[in-house]
């Protein structure tokens, strides 16, 4: 049972254009939300979050939009840079303080020259 | 740079071995967390610790016994691991204090079982 569904395995996008990563989840009582980055070789490293009372959350070019109805979070990035290449794992939190996360399958965003 | 580090970066075993996984994190944080993620898949917690004790255990089998000395360092202790244990062990930190704290990652140990 995937409580996180991340349903593109890849996205080709052409560099400056905006990337949009795709989250769909099932359990209505997660309460926050986080997009990892992941290249090889190294561990995961956070790069933007939403809790469940907000519907949007924004870090420079990295935008996070949560719709709750839909049980359905995205991660847009612009404009998009050839370093923004790697794996994006969307995790979503079960209880605060220490967190029980559940990730998504992952998506690998390639951004092409 | 991360903040977050694993030690050692690649090992080795035998199926019989005894051998111990390290992490040190040094941002204050009182949660620490043992991931697994074999290839291809995202990570899957493991265990929890909370201001030093434990907090969850997903169901781990007790080959794998985690250890958390201090707030800033978290063991894991392998012990008659079998072939399908071969994976990237992940630890993450985060702050207990308040709420919605991102759990910080280090950069995992490649264990082979051979």
């Amino acid at each position: 049972d995937q409580q996180v569904k991340q349903n593109s395995p890849s996205l080709s996008v052409q560099e400056g254009r905006i990337s949009i990563l795709n989250c769909d989840y099932t359990n209505s009582m997660f309460d926050y939300f986080l997009w990892y980055k992941k290249y090889p070789a190294e561990g995961p490293t956070f790069l933007i979050s939403i809790s469940s009372i907000k519907d949007k959350n924004e870090d420079g070019r990295f935008t996070v939009f949560l719709n709750k109805s839909a049980k359905h979070l995205s991660l847009h990035i612009v404009p998009s840079q050839p370093g923004d290449s790697a794996v994006y794992f969307c995790a979503a939190s079960l209880i605060q303080g220490a967190q029980k996360l559940v990730f998504g399958q992952g998506t690998r965003l390639t951004i092409n020259p | 740079d991360t903040e977050v580090t694993q030690t050692p970066k690649h090992l080795v075993m035998g199926m019989t071995n005894k051998k111990s996984l390290k992490c040190e994190q040094h941002m204050g944080h009182r949660a620490m967390y043992w991931y697994k993620q074999k290839a291809k898949k995202p990570p899957e917690l493991m265990f929890v610790y909370s201001y030093e004790k434990l907090s969850i255990n997903e169901s781990v089998p007790s080959r794998f016994s985690p250890e958390c000395p201090n707030s800033s360092l978290l063991n894991l202790h392998l012990h008659a691991l079998q072939p399908e244990d071969s994976a990237l062990y992940l630890c993450a930190s985060s702050q207990l204090n308040g709420i919605n704290q991102p759990q910080h990652f280090g950069d995992g140990t490649r264990l082979s079982i051979l």
